[in-house]
């Protein structure tokens, strides 16, 4: 069983730049939610995708968008970039069920800095 | 909105037990989840309650009560290697299977 994988592990932007971070699921998962982790903070959900659409969004402006593959991978979009937008962005893939999937299975992350 | 209260840090003996708490509030509820996170590495899910009462999963405990918003999570016979943040999520009915955690708890255990 393959795990989350996330690339690239770190990343240095410049401000008003655009960035892209990408997400593979754990085998057998059909929904990936992104998050944003500040430093000294626990992670706060930007949005969800299923099957392709997505399914559910945080408190974060359009310039965060996102897009899921066929194969369940997953792509987190940032434009215009901040310096508050630094940050450690984690994918988490999980099955949709009914109920809500409170088992997230999260990728080792990717750093993200702006300067 | 939700909001979820832990502790900031707590330190702890090798070998003893700890308690780390968890209050929220929320519109909607399903369920609340306890995860750790190692420095530098990434969130892993340690237990669930949906319903009130006490779950046991090895050395980790969690415990929820809905009618007061409160749960905790019970670390028995801490070792060094759960030097870790511990955080609280709750899970919500909000249109997506997301969660909403909490600032974390920073836990130290000392020799």
């Amino acid at each position: 069983e393959t795990g989350v994988t996330q690339s690239p592990t770190h990343l240095i932007k410049t401000r008003g730049q655009q960035v892209t971070l990408r997400c593979s699921s754990q085998s057998g998962h059909n929904t990936v939610s992104w998050y944003q982790q500040a430093l000294g903070q626990g992670p706060q959900f930007i949005f969800q995708y299923y099957r392709e659409e997505e399914n559910g969004r945080g408190n974060f402006p359009p310039r965060f968008s996102g897009l899921q593959f066929p194969n369940y991978s997953s792509e987190l979009n940032v434009n215009a970039l901040e310096l508050d937008d630094s940050a450690l962005y984690l994918c988490a893939s999980s099955w949709a069920s009914d109920s809500s999937s409170y088992e997230q299975y999260f990728g080792p992350g990717t750093r993200l800095t702006v300067t | 909105g939700q909001s979820l209260e832990q502790p900031s840090e707590v330190t702890a003996v090798e070998g003893a037990i700890v308690q780390i708490n968890c209050t929220y509030q929320t519109s909607g509820f399903y369920g609340l989840s306890w995860y750790q996170q190692h420095d530098g590495g990434a969130p892993t899910f340690l237990s669930y309650n949906a319903l009130d009462g006490l779950e046991e999963t090895g050395r980790f405990s969690s415990f929820l009560s809905r009618s007061d918003s409160y749960g905790y999570l019970l670390l028995q016979e801490l070792q060094m290697k759960d030097s870790a943040s511990y955080f609280c999520a709750v899970s919500a009915p909000t249109g997506a299977n997301n969660l909403f955690f909490g600032t974390g708890t920073r836990l130290t255990v000392i020799p």
